[in-house]
């Protein structure tokens, strides 16, 4: 089975900076999808951006942006210019026929 | 509109007894699945279905049961054999491998 690493717990960072969320994986495939998801209070799950494993161009959606690594296996996710409404737990996760979570990590603004 | 509904929202369970958690989809999606979560933790995969009359177990499958007679629809029982039932469980679905998972609001158990 694939395995999902999130190695941060919890991270804070001030209002309109960046910060970068570590995502390490472990799979046989070749072929494959990842994500991230975000979970705010609400208990909602958000997908916040997704990248296909066969695309070498990392993924972008508005102040998010993915680093994707294939031969080292990460999935790193950045957020640029955070805003209060960032705060949440994010979900880092792998897809083949199902789909695998990580532990998450608690993102915290500050204003 | 389109989505997925679990309910009830909250549930409450009584030693020994079973319960079942709603999962209702109108996405016409062929695959569904059943997460728990535990306070500050990540999700585990309890069971997942790809097609109709068909499922597999994931990580966590001991003390639950589920079917799937009908495409839009997966209920999950916890039975009375999962000692540690209480937790957030999260429906959802999607349509092809290469799709997002769409995620119901949840249900969470507690044991009284």
């Amino acid at each position: 089975a694939q395995t999902v690493t999130q190695s941060q717990p919890e991270m804070s960072v001030q209002e309109a900076e960046t910060v970068t969320l570590s995502c390490t994986y472990d799979t046989s495939e070749n072929n494959y999808y990842l994500f991230w998801y975000k979970q705010p209070p609400s208990r909602q799950m958000i997908l916040v951006i997704r990248q296909e494993a066969y695309k070498q161009q990392n993924a972008t959606e508005n102040r998010f942006s993915v680093n994707f690594q294939k031969a080292a296996k990460s999935f790193s996710l950045k957020i640029s210019d955070s805003q209060l409404g960032d705060t949440a737990m994010y979900f880092c996760a792998f897809m083949r026929a199902d789909m695998r979570f990580g532990a998450g990590t608690r993102l915290t603004v500050k204003p | 509109d389109g989505g997925i509904t679990q309910s009830p929202k909250y549930l409450f369970r009584k030693e020994g007894q079973n319960v079942t958690l709603s999962c209702e989809q109108n996405l016409n999606h062929d695959a569904m699945y059943w997460y728990r979560q535990d306070p500050g933790q990540g999700l585990r995969l309890i069971y997942y279905s790809q097609i109709v009359n068909d499922f597999q177990k994931g990580d966590i499958a001991e003390g639950y049961s589920v079917s799937r007679e009908k495409k839009e629809s997966f209920p999950l029982t916890v039975t009375s054999a999962q000692k540690n039932p209480t937790a957030f469980y999260l429906c959802a679905s999607r349509r092809d491998r290469d799709e997002k998972l769409f995620f119901g609001s949840g249900t969470q158990l507690s044991v009284l």
